[in-house]
């Protein structure tokens, strides 16, 4: 499984864009990135999966370059309600052999 | 459609004691794997089942054990409790022939040993 490599913490202003990197310099050819979401005493929540290239859905964006070394969750306006923290996973299709989450990291949006 | 459901939501044991978490997946979904989440850290992996049978399991010692029963539902046992086991013990479903990551997780089981 691939190793993935975040900022532990990060602030932002409410209505600001808000993009969190994450590195994974051995994925495989196989492998996906995904991103969580989770708010305190509360499960992860799925946020967005891609490949390569573009991912957009209803809450957020996934960039992913040729060389899919990287990825880049990018949240649009954030607000109060965004603070949490948030994971990039990476792994195969098919399921996971061992998944397993990083640290994190932890976001906090600022009125 | 209902979500992956946990019980007990929160329970108290003391040092030496015994526990069993229940986790019920999502319909349909034959994975289901297990987080310990201790307080203000990530989630380190436990164990994983598929139809059935364990997958994988984490670095953890084996007085944490668990099975799958034939209609998914999983059991996550862990005998003589200690202190550092007070965590959020989370469960998560998956369709194993889906894409990889599409995890859902329940609102887990607060442990608190004392």
């Amino acid at each position: 499984l691939a190793k993935t490599t975040q900022p532990i913490s990060m602030d932002s202003y409410e209505g600001q864009e808000v993009n969190i990197t994450c590195s994974h310099n051995n994925i495989a050819t196989n492998d996906y990135i995904t991103w969580y979401q989770q708010f305190p005493s509360q499960g992860p929540r799925f946020i967005i999966q891609g490949y390569k290239t573009k991912v957009t859905n209803e809450v957020a964006s996934l960039f992913i370059p040729a060389d899919r070394k990287s990825s880049t969750l990018s949240l649009p306006r954030v607000s109060l309600s965004d603070t949490a923290v948030y994971y990039c996973l990476v792994g195969a299709a098919g399921g996971y052999q061992k998944v397993t989450f990083g640290t994190g990291t932890k976001l906090q949006v600022i009125p | 459609e209902a979500g992956v459901t946990q019980s007990p939501t929160h329970l108290i044991k003391t040092r030496g004691q015994q526990v069993t978490l229940r986790c019920s997946p999502i319909s349909g979904h034959t994975s289901v794997y297990w987080y310990q989440q201790a307080l203000g850290l990530g989630l380190q992996f436990l164990l994983w089942y598929d139809e059935g049978e364990e997958r994988n399991r984490g670095n953890f010692p084996p007085r944490f054990s668990g099975r799958q029963f034939p209609n998914y539902s999983s059991e996550l046992n862990v005998n003589a409790l200690e202190l550092e086991d007070s965590a959020l013990y989370l469960c998560a479903s998956s369709l194993q022939v889906r894409t990889a990551g599409e995890l859902f997780f329940g609102e887990g089981s607060r442990l608190t040993v004392l």
